[in-house]
């Protein structure tokens, strides 16, 4: 298994730009789900989801679109990015009923100028 | 109010000494989890260590356990006998409504530095 995949590495932007960072997993886990992590900050969730088909927000969800089409992909759309979003993006995926702790990927440096 | 609460930012601790990495949650449910992770200077999130709120043992796993003190609400994470790769930020979080709940909580993290 390769777990949870995340797509680019880095990535810088500039301001106003958009672009989509990709997640996928294997292990076949309804529940998956975005962070980013600021210095001091720890992780904060963007969004979520406990299924194919359906998504719910977390504690800082402006600016970032997800979808969940298949259960295997989750990925987080920035619609138009601001300097406010430089961070390293997490996603993380865990299997609801049988599974306890999340497992996260190796996460996405993004620098938006 | 701060969920979860890392007091340490920074921490030393000798080789092969024993170091306590401190933490306490504010939930007024009655079935949560509590989790420990690693973050190396590489980058990625390493699950440490699980602790369900109605288990009456205090969960281990090899070096690492969870010192659980439901009363005062903390969850101190103690590394025994540490080693140079112990060296790392270490997140405290916790999921509450540990069957149903989706939304996990971060501390601030604290930076364990081993040395020689």
């Amino acid at each position: 298994n390769a777990g949870v995949t995340q797509t680019p590495k880095f990535q810088v932007l500039k301001t106003g730009q958009s672009m989509t960072l990709q997640c996928a997993q294997d292990m076949n886990h309804e529940y998956m789900s975005w962070y980013r992590q600021d210095p001091g900050m720890g992780l904060r969730l963007i969004h979520y989801s406990v299924g194919a088909g359906i998504t719910d927000q977390g504690e800082v969800p402006n600016g970032y679109n997800v979808s969940r089409s298949t259960t295997e992909d989750f990925p987080l759309r920035l619609l138009s990015a601001a300097p406010s979003q430089t961070s390293v993006y997490f996603c993380a995926s865990r299997a609801v009923w049988t599974g306890e702790t999340q497992y996260f990927g190796p996460g996405t440096r993004l620098l938006v100028l | 109010a701060q969920k979860i609460t890392q007091t340490q930012p920074g921490m030393f601790v000798q080789e092969k000494e024993a170091v306590t990495l401190d933490c306490t949650y504010d939930t007024s449910d009655q079935s949560y989890g509590l989790f420990w992770y690693k973050q190396p200077s590489s980058g990625e999130m390493i699950f440490l260590i699980y602790q369900g709120s109605y288990d009456e043992q205090n969960a281990t796993e090899g070096r690492y356990s969870l010192n659980f003190q439901k009363a005062r609400k903390s969850a101190n994470l103690v590394i025994s006998a540490s080693q140079l790769g112990d060296s790392a930020m270490y997140f405290c979080a916790m999921r509450e409504r540990a069957d149903t709940g989706n939304q996990f909580y971060f501390g601030t993290g604290t930076s364990l530095t081993v040395i020689p």
